[in-house]
């Protein structure tokens, strides 16, 4: 159980257009998702704090014009990256706390190359 | 920003050797996470702490929540290659309202 999923994987995308990230949690239900960038030979960092049915929450020195993120239901968020930019290739994981006891679960990340 | 350090950052060991890594922080944490990542994967929990003083096992890999709630370690005993990867510590202080807070990670090459 306790099972996040991410897609696309892989995208490659050109500068200026916009891609989306999508985040599901398949066997329960999240009302919270987080979503962190993870730059090469790095931790992960907090982007946003996704919360079902209202505005996202994002931390300091993130564009929330840029990384917009909806989460519409209790089993999906979604990041969409705009106008996109070469600096903003880097590896997107989402994540969701389960019920007690799966401490957080997270996606498989999304390699995202702005060429 | 609040900060993990974790240590050490990168080890090399032999196969069948034991590993021990750590994370400490000046702030007082109310969950420790330990997590594995490997190459364009997401991290994978590997261990949960939700109680000071707790000591937690996973088959080869035990983990403890320091008692000042401010450290955790992580020990992999009797390594074996499939153990490479990046470990990372994570915590939660307890007015983060759910975010967590990750150390730097530990690079774990283990040579058969």
């Amino acid at each position: 159980g306790a099972v996040v999923s991410q897609h696309p994987s892989r995208v490659i995308c050109k500068s200026g257009t916009s891609v989306k990230i999508e985040c599901r949690s398949l066997d329960f239900q999240a009302t919270t998702m987080f979503w962190y960038r993870q730059f090469p030979k790095q931790s992960l960092m907090l982007m946003a704090t996704s919360n079902e049915g209202s505005k996202a929450t994002y931390e300091q020195g993130v564009e929330k014009d840029k990384f917009l993120i909806n989460h519409a239901s209790l089993t999906l968020s979604t990041l969409t990256v705009t106008s996109a930019h070469p600096e903003d290739s880097s590896f997107y994981i989402c994540s969701a706390r389960p019920p007690r006891g799966y401490g957080y679960t997270f996606g498989s990340g999304t390699r995202l190359t702005v060429v | 920003g609040q900060q993990l350090n974790q240590s050490p950052q990168s080890m090399f060991i032999q196969e069948g050797e034991d590993v021990s890594m750590n994370c400490t922080s000046s702030s007082i944490f109310n969950t420790w996470l330990w997590y594995k990542q490997d190459p364009g994967e997401g991290p994978v929990l590997l261990i949960a702490l939700y109680k000071a003083g707790e000591l937690t096992s996973n088959g080869r890999l035990t983990a403890q929540f320091g008692i000042t709630r401010k450290d955790s370690f992580l020990n992999i005993s009797a390594s074996i290659p499939s153990d490479v990867g990046i470990y990372f510590c994570a915590g939660q202080l307890i007015t983060s309202y759910g975010k967590l807070t990750f150390g730097q990670g530990t690079i774990l090459t283990v040579h058969p």
